[in-house]
């Protein structure tokens, strides 16, 4: 009865440098979010995978910001170039169905841009 | 586009008292409605949903939510607080279901301390 495990659970980057961040949805979930959370805010809607598909990326704040699932499972989040302003909480987040549907979260990939 | 607004952002109170987070959102269709909830050091779980039917859910731990219609209004309640209930609370809405993929868009989050 696995959750939704992210890795690394903390991710410092110097201004710059690539990093990628890991989801590991709940086995058999065909939705998959990400979600970024700024400290004090609530969570913000970054992009939406049904299996293999990226149906919605409206959120991704610029095209440093990638993301993939490409067997319809594990998904990476990849920031190109970091800066200082994509320092937060990336969520990720699975759900059974594509329609009304609960969002089960991950714990957070803490990301520190320096 | 959908928003969502919650009222308080912090609220302080003692064990026993009775707790209510307000919650409103914007958007004309048909939604879902959930209250997330973050305890100290763990990650958001589900506190309660509604999707259609009695507009009076009740969730874990206590926790009940009463959708308004007319008010565009979700807010969360509990008779009798804990200790324990010291967390962050997110209401969360989307679309309901005319629209796949149906991402959440949260509030700000109210963090609640109980004092024992």
């Amino acid at each position: 009865g696995a959750g939704v495990s992210q890795s690394p659970r903390y991710k410092v980057a110097k201004r710059g440098q690539d990093v990628a961040l890991r989801c590991d949805p709940i086995s058999g979930h065909v939705s998959l979010f990400w979600y970024q959370q700024a400290l004090g805010q609530g969570p913000e809607f970054l992009t939406y995978f049904q299996n293999e598909a990226q149906l919605d990326k409206s959120g991704l704040p610029s095209d440093r910001f990638f993301a993939e699932r490409p067997e319809g499972s594990v998904s990476t989040l990849k920031i190109q170039r970091t800066q200082q302003e994509d320092s937060a909480v990336y969520l990720c987040a699975s759900s059974l169905a594509s329609i009304a549907s609960e969002q089960y979260f991950g714990p957070g990939t803490r990301l520190t841009v320096t | 586009a959908q928003s969502v607004s919650q009222h308080n952002h912090h609220v302080i109170l003692s064990e026993a008292a009775s707790l209510e987070l307000g919650c409103n959102y914007s958007y004309g269709g048909t939604v879902n409605l959930f209250w997330y909830v973050q305890y100290p050091g763990q990650h958001l779980q589900l506190l309660l949903k509604y999707f259609s039917g009695d507009p009076l859910v009740k969730g874990i731990k206590g926790f009940e939510a009463e959708f308004i219609k007319s008010k565009f209004s979700f807010n969360l309640r509990k008779p009798s607080v804990q200790w324990s209930d010291t967390a962050e609370y997110f209401c969360a809405v989307n679309a309901g279901a005319e629209a796949a993929g149906n991402k959440l868009t949260f509030g700000g989050g109210t963090r609640v301390l109980v004092k024992p």
